[in-house]
């Protein structure tokens, strides 16, 4: 089946740092999601990308879905404390919405 | 407040128990969604439901049993779990079944099978 798989796992970082990640899949998506999970609560939707090339901001959050198909970034500019928590990934080709697959995720702590 | 509520929070059970999950939605969607989060694992689509009616159901043992009476609850019944069954157990709601109609999700229910 397909997989996405989520670069680095987890991350330390020092506040006011920027924040990269990506996620790699091994077929072409149609739709690449970005959600994020804080301790003791679900995933919630961050960034939601549609267009190969497309390039979407949500404040410090900057996600890109990958020119070939087959892979996404997302940015964070100027950590802050409340960015710790569980980024996931997730994407499909086609069908409903059922058919989402999600990433393992990138753990970010932050540092004062 | 995610709009998507699920009780209890945590929960233990033995391996002879009968327990429920619940999941309530105030969001109006009409589908809804069970999902097993393990650690470093992707989340596991579980069931979905859409409009009341059972539209995927993802190889899970028969131990699970998922139920909706109507398009605002989804309950998932368990009964002689194993512990690899312990998880967090999401449950999530969507406008409809559509690719641009994101998924919303509970806080979920930590189950630990002892």
């Amino acid at each position: 089946g397909q997989q996405l798989n989520q670069s680095p796992q987890s991350m330390f970082i020092q506040e006011g740092e920027d924040v990269s990640m990506n996620c790699t899949s091994s077929s072409i998506f149609n739709t690449w999601l970005w959600y994020k999970q804080d301790p003791g609560e679900g995933p919630v939707l961050l960034i939601a990308l549609y267009k190969a090339g497309e390039l979407t901001s949500n404040g410090r959050l900057t996600a890109q879905f990958g020119i070939t198909r087959k892979d996404s970034f997302l940015n964070i500019s100027a950590s802050i404390p409340s960015d710790v928590g569980i980024y996931f990934c997730a994407g499909f080709l086609t069908g409903t919405a059922s058919k989402l697959t999600f990433g393992t995720g990138t753990r970010l702590q932050v540092t004062l | 407040e995610t709009g998507v509520t699920q009780t209890p929070r945590h929960l233990v059970m033995g391996m002879t128990n009968k327990k429920s999950l619940k999941c309530e939605q105030h969001l109006g969607h009409n589908a809804m969604y069970w999902y097993k989060q393990s650690a470093k694992k992707p989340l596991e689509l579980m069931f979905v439901y859409s409009l009341e009616e059972r539209v995927e159901n993802n190889s899970v043992p028969s131990r699970f049993s998922p139920e909706c009476p109507n398009s605002s609850h989804l309950f998932l019944h368990l009964h002689t779990l194993q512990p690899e069954d312990s998880a967090l157990y999401l449950c999530a709601s969507s406008q409809d079944m559509g690719v641009r109609s994101p998924l919303h999700f509970g806080n979920g229910t930590r189950l630990t099978v002892t």
